[in-house]
């Protein structure tokens, strides 16, 4: 049972570049969701999918896009990086029925943008 | 609305002492509250959680908080550090749409010998 994975660990991209960072769970949950953490700021919301075929944006979701590919996949793309987007990004997935519906979380994507 | 505030970005005590790391939220209908643990260069890890009934919980690695509502708190506390304790910890507070978490800032906890 792996929980929640990503890839990749680290990426270095130019300005004006884009990726895809990849999501995958094995706990089959209905919620996905994805995090920046930005020093002193804690976590703040991208986006989210509450179920398979829907996506809502979170705290901070411009430039940035998702897609749930499936109940297992839930990716996140930058389209034309920039350097403020210099951040860990986590993935998480949250369990369902009974509360109080817990969040468990991937290991983070290092993303450095030059 | 929901939100969480953390007093303190940074927390230093001597190995063997009390930990005592500060949570207050806000929230429009009974909270569900939890705290998270992140090593470095590690995701976060469920350290414990609160839903109803007893106040006080009880966590993994001996750390435990207590609910209190009177003051819209959830102070987390170990009564004796270890080194291994030194990490950030996070509070969050899941919100009135269930499936939104709301985190506080973080406390990054540095335990000395």
């Amino acid at each position: 049972n792996a929980g929640v994975t990503q890839t990749p660990k680290f990426q270095v991209l130019k300005t004006g570049q884009s990726m895809t960072l990849q999501c995958a769970q094995d706990m089959n949950h209905n919620s996905m969701y994805w995090y920046r953490q930005d020093p002193g700021m804690g976590l703040r919301l991208i986006y989210y999918s509450a179920s398979e075929g829907t996506t809502d944006k979170g705290e901070v979701p411009n430039g940035y896009n998702v897609s749930r590919l499936n109940k297992r996949e839930f990716s996140l793309r930058l389209e034309s990086a920039a350097p403020s987007q210099t951040s860990v990004y986590f993935c998480a997935s949250q369990s369902g029925a009974p509360p109080p519906y817990e969040q468990y979380f991937g290991p983070g994507t290092r993303l450095t943008v030059t | 609305a929901q939100s969480v505030t953390q007093l303190g970005s940074h927390v230093s005590v001597s190995e063997g002492a009390l930990v005592l790391l500060r949570c207050n939220y806000s929230s429009s209908v009974p909270p569900y509250l939890f705290w998270y643990v992140q090593y470095p260069n590690q995701g976060l890890q469920l350290l414990l959680k609160y839903t109803t009934g007893a106040t006080l919980v009880k966590g993994i690695n001996g750390f435990e908080a207590e609910f209190k509502k009177s003051e819209t708190s959830f102070h987390l506390t170990k009564p004796s550090a270890h080194m291994s304790d030194a990490a950030e910890y996070f509070c969050a507070v899941r919100g009135n749409n269930f499936n939104k978490f709301y985190f506080g800032s973080g406390t990054k906890l540095n335990v000395k010998p």
